[in-house]
């Protein structure tokens, strides 16, 4: 199956400064790719959708200005947390697809991000 | 609006037993159902989905449209099975999938 890598892994970062989280799709060109929040043993939570070269769709209560998503290539997105606070501590995944390849394409995970914000 | 209902948010069992973890859905059209799993330290991965009709690692679902439901069965739990399991629901015409909280499935020996 298709790979999906995000880097870091595991970051942790001081209150009111940024980082940066990148979601890369390996073997395949991924048109579309989603940013979940997860919290601990809950679900899955779309903050965003991206599609190479256009601006994100943000899902409601989702601050665009805070995660900024980046997709400006068919195999690289970014989603920036800018002002970090310890309430934006959880892990970040994101997943990737070719709609190109019709709706029954499987949508492949990343890793995920744990970010830890002191 | 669609949602996704999984009503356990742990289900512990012995191996050998038999498993089911609950999914309801609520959605006016017709949907695309699938169950995902995630197991300790590695990504979430497609388990199955209904359009499929297919078993993997033991597992099978069935949608049934009467009860709205999209149950996860399993009729000899084994230990490697412990792991998370998501219900996702997918709209016609969309590519995104709707997730339900999450069921914690704990085998064991």
């Amino acid at each position: 199956g298709a790979v999906v890598s995000q880097h870091p892994s595991w970051v942790i970062c001081k209150s009111g400064t940024s980082v940066k989280i990148e979601c890369r799709s390996l073997d395949f060109q991924a048109t579309t790719m989603f940013w979940y929040r997860q919290f601990p043993k809950q679900s899955l939570m779309l903050m965003a959708t991206s599609n190479e070269g256009s601006k994100a769709t943000y899902e409601q209560g989702v601050e665009k200005d805070k995660f900024l998503i980046n997709h400006a290539s068919l195999t690289l997105s970014t989603l920036t947390v800018t002002s970090a606070h310890p309430e934006d501590s959880s892990f970040y995944i994101c997943s990737a697809i070719d709609i190109r390849r019709g709706r029954n394409y499987e949508q492949y995970f990343g890793p995920g991000t744990r970010l830890t914000v002191t | 609006a669609q949602r996704v209902t999984q009503p356990e948010k742990l289900l512990s069992v012995f191996k050998g037993a038999p498993v089911e973890l609950k999914c309801n859905y609520s959605y006016s059209g017709s949907p695309e159902l699938f169950w995902y799993v995630q197991y300790s330290r590695q990504r979430l991965q497609l388990l199955l989905r209904h359009i499929s009709r297919e078993s993997i690692k033991g597992f099978t679902a069935d949608l049934n449209k009467g009860e709205t439901s999209f149950h996860l069965k399993k009729p000899f739990a084994q230990e490697e099975d412990s792991a998370m399991y998501y219900c996702a629901l997918k709209q016609g015409g969309s590519y995104i999938p709707t997730f339900g909280r999450g069921t914690s499935l704990i085998v064991h020996p």
